[in-house]
């Protein structure tokens, strides 16, 4: 029984280059979100999808970020053009339902721009 | 606007002393609480919830939490903390629009 998925677990950029990080969720899972983690910092919220829609995404900055999650294969978070402010941990989350049943969380993608 | 705070950003403990991690919450409503746990590298794993009725919940590795509303609190416990419990503790409260409101989180530190 697998949990989320995540990879890869590391990823160096050069700025200006694009970042792919993938997520797969829990078997079963329909709900994904996606966070950030700054270093010293809390979780933040970024967006949220369901099976080829994004329900929330107010998270997510205006500019160089997009996900989706289509009907078949993982959540793709993209991060275009980076810069050193993106270096960070992302995280993805699945839920069966909605928010009310808590979270499985992936192992992360530590994100470092050079 | 939903707010969670953990007034303590580090704890340090000895080994088979008793642990509580604060925890704070601005919400409107009934909020729904977690904790949850980060070992270094790691994602996260949940401790416990609380959604409603009774406000003191259970949760694993031997941990419990306190929901009471008066104070706007769901303060974390444990009667005798472990060295394998040296981790990043989070605090959430889930909101509507499907996101969870992190703390910035309190790092455990156990000695022996």
């Amino acid at each position: 029984n697998a949990g989320v998925m995540q990879n890869p677990r590391h990823l160096v950029r050069r700025r200006g280059q694009e970042a792919r990080l993938r997520c797969s969720p829990v078997k079963g899972h329909s709900h994904v979100y996606w966070y950030r983690q700054l270093p010293e910092e809390g979780l933040k919220f970024m967006v949220y999808l369901q099976k080829e829609n994004i329900i929330d995404e107010s998270g997510m900055p205006k500019e160089r970020f997009s996900a989706e999650f289509p009907k078949e294969g993982p959540s793709i978070l993209r991060i275009q053009q980076v810069v050193r402010g993106d270096s960070a941990a992302y995280f993805c989350a699945s839920s069966p339902r909605s928010y009310e049943d808590p979270y499985t969380f992936g192992s992360g993608t530590r994100l470092t721009v050079v | 606007a939903q707010s969670v705070t953990q007034p303590d950003i580090h704890i340090t403990v000895s080994e088979g002393a008793s642990l509580e991690l604060r925890c704070n919450y601005s919400y409107g409503a009934t909020p729904y609480l977690f904790w949850y746990v980060q070992s270094p590298g790691q994602g996260l794993q949940l401790l416990l919830k609380y959604f409603s009725g009774d406000t003191l919940v259970q949760g694993i590795k031997g941990f419990e939490a306190e929901f009471k509303r008066s104070q706007s609190s769901f303060n974390l416990r444990k009667p005798s903390v472990h060295w394998s419990d040296a981790a990043e503790y989070f605090c959430a409260v889930g909101a509507t629009g499907n996101q969870f409101y992190f703390g910035t989180g309190t790092s455990l530190t156990v000695i022996p």
